[in-house]
């Protein structure tokens, strides 16, 4: 199946840094790849997604950028918050499997004040 | 509460039971997802519908099993069989072909 690896595991960056998380997948026929912000107890939420004919996506302080060559695509997050602090997770599905998303094992942002 | 209902929040087991973890969606989604959440593993998934009557094993089904009677209704059991069932159960709900997952706010499960 598909293996979707995330990195770094854990990011601290001061508030107003930006943050980048990176994600590689290893199915060339994956073609959507959409990441979850989940805070402390609570649910995942779409943040942004990427399909693959487009390089990149942006949306105010979020950016997704997609190198299908390389088969790997990061999350921006330009001017941090304490707010922003959560857990996000990427995740790639695999063009033909309908529906199913393979997820990568997640990265704790903190953002300190 | 985002058209996709977990209940219970917070579930308590002990060694030897069945348990059965309830998922309701009115999005009118055809395909509905159960992952299990542990601490630095991500999601792992479970078991996944796609349509009425029918489910696939995910990556970790042994000791858990499902039904799809209802297009609305995915509910999951976790069984004696499952050795280590301690864990934060998500289901989440997508139409099929439109990857976009929405999450329920999930089940803590805790064996006693």
């Amino acid at each position: 199946g598909e293996n979707v690896e995330q990195h770094p595991s854990t990011l601290s960056v001061q508030e107003g840094d930006s943050a980048v998380i990176k994600c590689t997948y290893s199915d060339s026929a994956s073609n959507y790849f959409p990441w979850y912000k989940q805070e402390l107890g609570k649910r995942p939420q779409l943040i942004i997604d990427i399909r693959s004919n487009v390089g990149e996506k942006k949306d105010q302080r979020i950016a997704v950028t997609l190198n299908k060559t390389a088969k790997h695509f990061s999350l921006h997050i330009t001017e941090t918050q304490p707010e922003d602090s959560a857990v996000y997770f990427c995740a790639a599905d695999r063009g033909s499997t309908l529906g199913r998303l393979y997820f990568g094992r997640g990265t704790q942002l903190t953002v300190w004040p | 509460d985002g058209g996709i209902t977990q209940s219970p929040k917070y579930l308590f087991r002990k060694e030897g039971q069945n348990v059965t973890l309830s998922c309701e969606q009115n999005l009118n989604h055809d395909a509905m997802y159960w992952y299990r959440q542990d601490p630095g593993q991500g999601l792992r998934l479970i078991y996944y519908s796609q349509i009425v009557n029918d489910f696939q094993k995910g990556d970790i089904a042994e000791g858990y099993s499902v039904s799809r009677e209802k297009k609305e209704s995915f509910p999951l059991t976790v069984t004696s069989a499952q050795k280590n069932p301690t864990a934060f159960y998500l289901c989440a709900s997508s139409i099929t072909g439109m990857v976009g997952y929405t999450f329920g706010s999930g089940t803590r499960l805790t064996v006693v």
